[in-house]
């Protein structure tokens, strides 16, 4: 398969406690966004990375919140001392151009209990 | 506008219908507008990414069109089929920022 895969695909944990999601963009693709959907809503922009560069990040993002490309290929993304708040579907989506075509993970369906 | 906006929110429609949803976005900075399906336990997929005003884009039995100027964009659907029930998303992305804003998407469900 050579699309975007994310990991896991579903988790639940309890509030309080650090998770890590993994995404593994289309190989030649260069750029790399991170997204939050909740019920009801679109995706919502959490960050953005050219190669292993962090070059956009939103300020909704809180300091719980940590996104990692080392070398410029897989991310994770990291939740700290997670809030039911912080409930969602994370999708991953990469691309070949700036605002170009972008391909996205089945996404990481985290729920905080 | 300062948003992405969708209209309808949701729509049901008899297979054989066409249909059209209604996607309004900032038109100031304005560099790219994408529309996305996305149905249940899949991926988002790509439909189509449009730049220029007045740009009109088809694949199969879906076309979008662009108004940059008014910031709105169309996507229709002609002769509806089950398969196409999704969640279609738009999203606009503007000069000077990497992000794509979302709208909230439009629920289609297509009654056999």
């Amino acid at each position: 398969d050579t699309g975007v895969s994310q990991d896991p695909r579903h988790k639940i944990t309890k509030r309080g406690q650090n998770v890590t999601f993994r995404c593994d963009p289309i190989s030649e693709h260069n750029r790399l966004y991170w997204y939050r959907q909740t019920l009801g809503q679109g995706p919502e922009f959490l960050t953005y990375f050219q190669n292993e560069a962090q070059l956009e990040k939103s300020r909704l993002l809180s300091d719980r919140f940590s996104a990692e490309r080392p070398k410029g290929s897989f991310s994770t993304l990291e939740i700290q001392r997670t809030e039911q708040g912080d409930s969602a579907m994370y999708l991953c989506a990469s691309s070949l151009r700036t605002a170009g075509e972008a391909f996205f993970g089945q996404g990481t369906r985290l729920t905080v209990v | 506008i300062l948003n992405v906006e969708q209209s309808p929110q949701s729509l049901h429609v008899q297979e054989g219908d066409s249909t059209n949803f209604t996607c309004s976005f900032p038109s100031s900075n304005f560099y790219a507008l994408h529309w996305y399906r996305w149905e249940t336990a899949k991926s988002p997929e790509a439909l189509f990414v449009m730049t220029l005003n007045g740009d009109e884009k088809k694949k199969g039995r879906i076309s979008a069109t662009l108004n940059t100027k008014e910031g709105y964009s169309y996507l229709y659907i002609k002769g509806s089929q089950p398969e196409d029930s999704a969640t279609y998303l738009c999203a606009s992305s503007t000069s000077g920022t990497y992000k794509y804003i979302f709208g909230t998407g439009t629920r289609l469900k297509v009654l056999a």
